[in-house]
């Protein structure tokens, strides 16, 4: 097991344009995280999975952005017609054990212009 | 809400010494988890250490240690020996105990920027 993969590590985007990134989480990890991160910022929670089920959101997560994890696996997070504010590093981690701390991917770095 | 303060920004350290970057927080928890995450440029956090906060014994992994204070909410880290390998920024993060109910999350602060110089 290689860690947790993100895909792709760089998204330049037009405004209004939708784009979708993957997280493949270490296999045998049921909790599943989705973090926004900018310049200058430390990350900031978006959102949570065990396996399948969407547990959490945060307020950050307008109503533009939408987060899946069919089969408890891989999770895709979506956003919709974007905003150069939502231009961010987005960061996913997985863990098999809150209380241990989580595994990071190397994030998607999403640029809208 | 839980909040957590890294006052430093940026700090720089001759390699072989000793750094210590400071990391307080506030909530009404009294069950908690807190951690240290480094950065570096490659962007892949890692988690460097971890204290949960019904431990009086302070956390040590090989060359970093931290000192907890939890009457202070002070969540201190102290990097022994400094190697250039350690620059990174360094995110102080915390976590509710229970699971549940918004408590999964970790709450991180803003960071500080460690820079080990030759």
């Amino acid at each position: 097991d290689t860690g947790v993969s993100q895909d792709p590590r760089h998204k330049i985007t037009k405004r209004g344009q939708n784009v979708t990134f993957r997280c493949d989480p270490i296999s045998e990890h049921n909790r599943l995280y989705w973090y926004r991160q900018t310049l200058g910022q430390g990350p900031e929670f978006l959102t949570y999975f065990q396996n399948e089920a969407q547990l959490e959101k945060s307020r950050l997560l307008s109503d533009r952005f939408s987060a899946e994890r069919p089969k408890g696996s891989f999770s895709t997070l979506e956003i919709q017609r974007t905003e150069q504010g939502d231009s961010a590093m987005y960061l996913c981690a997985s863990s098999s054990n809150r209380v241990y701390g989580y595994t990071f991917g190397s994030g998607t770095r999403l640029t809208v212009v | 809400a839980q909040t957590v303060t890294q006052s430093q920004p940026e700090m720089s350290v001759q390699e072989a010494e000793t750094v210590t970057l400071s990391c307080t927080y506030d909530t009404s928890e009294n069950n908690y988890y807190l951690f240290w995450y480094k950065q570096p440029p490659s962007r892949q956090m890692i988690l460097v250490i971890r204290q949960e906060a019904y431990k009086q014994q302070n956390a040590t992994e090989n060359r970093f240690s931290v000192n907890f204070q939890k009457a202070a909410k002070s969540f201190s880290l102290k990097i022994s020996d400094s190697q250039l390998g350690d620059t990174a920024m360094y995110f102080c993060a915390f976590m509710k105990s229970e699971s549940g109910g918004g408590a999964d999350g970790l709450t991180f602060g803003k960071g500080t920027h460690l820079i080990i110089q030759p």
